[in-house]
């Protein structure tokens, strides 16, 4: 089944504590992002990789860090978190060929930082 | 740069009766665009997307998309709304940057279903 699984699905954690969500796809994709969802902004992208090694800012990239050292593998670091990093944070894959791939997400990951 | 807008937080609809939810977007170029679904406490799902070709897109649960280049709008649909229809949905375009192929995909800011019984 194609999935993008991501975890921990819910995490409370303190200020300044590195935490590190993992996004796993199995459907080959090229094609992976990091968005975070809060009310009334919908959905904001991070970061987002085309391929193995090759990451970029997406529209608010602070205080994170992402790597791509595998193809399936997109994992999202917050190196010393703040609370407004409290969110809802999906990751999402597609593949590259074509113009017009459906993207997919995973189930989310609720952060809370105190 | 390419943008879409959702102009509304909020619709609400009487089951069995039509909805409409709405999107307006912002491209230089072909648009590329998409809807998606969110349920509570779940990732979003793809519904339907637009890509060439007819205007009227047909998706997933009997959701339809009109694509109206004049009015810069992508439009979704149904033409009798279920209880079960109710969840947040999210207009989005694909912008490609630059001549590398390089691509991100950028969502307005939802709309919220409620269908009433």
């Amino acid at each position: 089944e194609a999935q993008v699984t991501q975890n921990p699905r819910y995490l409370i954690t303190v200020t300044g504590k590195k935490l590190t969500v993992t996004c796993s796809q199995n459907m080959n994709h090229e094609y992976m992002s990091w968005y975070r969802q809060d009310p009334g902004l919908g959905l904001r992208q991070i970061y987002y990789s085309m391929n193995v090694e090759v990451t970029d800012k997406g529209d608010v990239p602070e205080g994170y860090k992402v790597s791509r050292k595998e193809k399936r593998n997109f994992p999202l670091i917050l190196e010393s978190p703040s609370p407004n990093q409290t969110s809802l944070y999906f990751c999402a894959s597609s593949s590259k060929q074509g113009p017009g791939n459906t993207i997919y997400f995973g189930e989310g990951s609720w952060l809370t930082v105190v | 740069a390419q943008s879409v807008a959702q102009p509304e937080d909020q619709v609400n609809v009487a089951e069995g009766n039509p909805l409409t939810v709405k999107c307006t977007y912002s491209v230089s170029g072909n648009p590329y665009l998409f809807w998606y679904v969110q349920y509570p406490n779940r990732g979003l799902q793809f519904l339907l997307k637009y890509i060439t070709g007819d205007n009227l897109v047909k998706g997933s649960y009997g959701f339809e998309a009109e694509f109206n280049k004049s009015q810069t709008s992508f439009h979704l649909k149904k033409p009798s709304a279920l209880v079960s229809d109710s969840a947040l949905y999210f207009c989005a375009v694909r912008d490609v940057l630059g001549t590398s192929g390089t691509y991100k995909y950028i969502f307005g800011t939802g709309t919220r279903l409620k269908v009433l019984a």
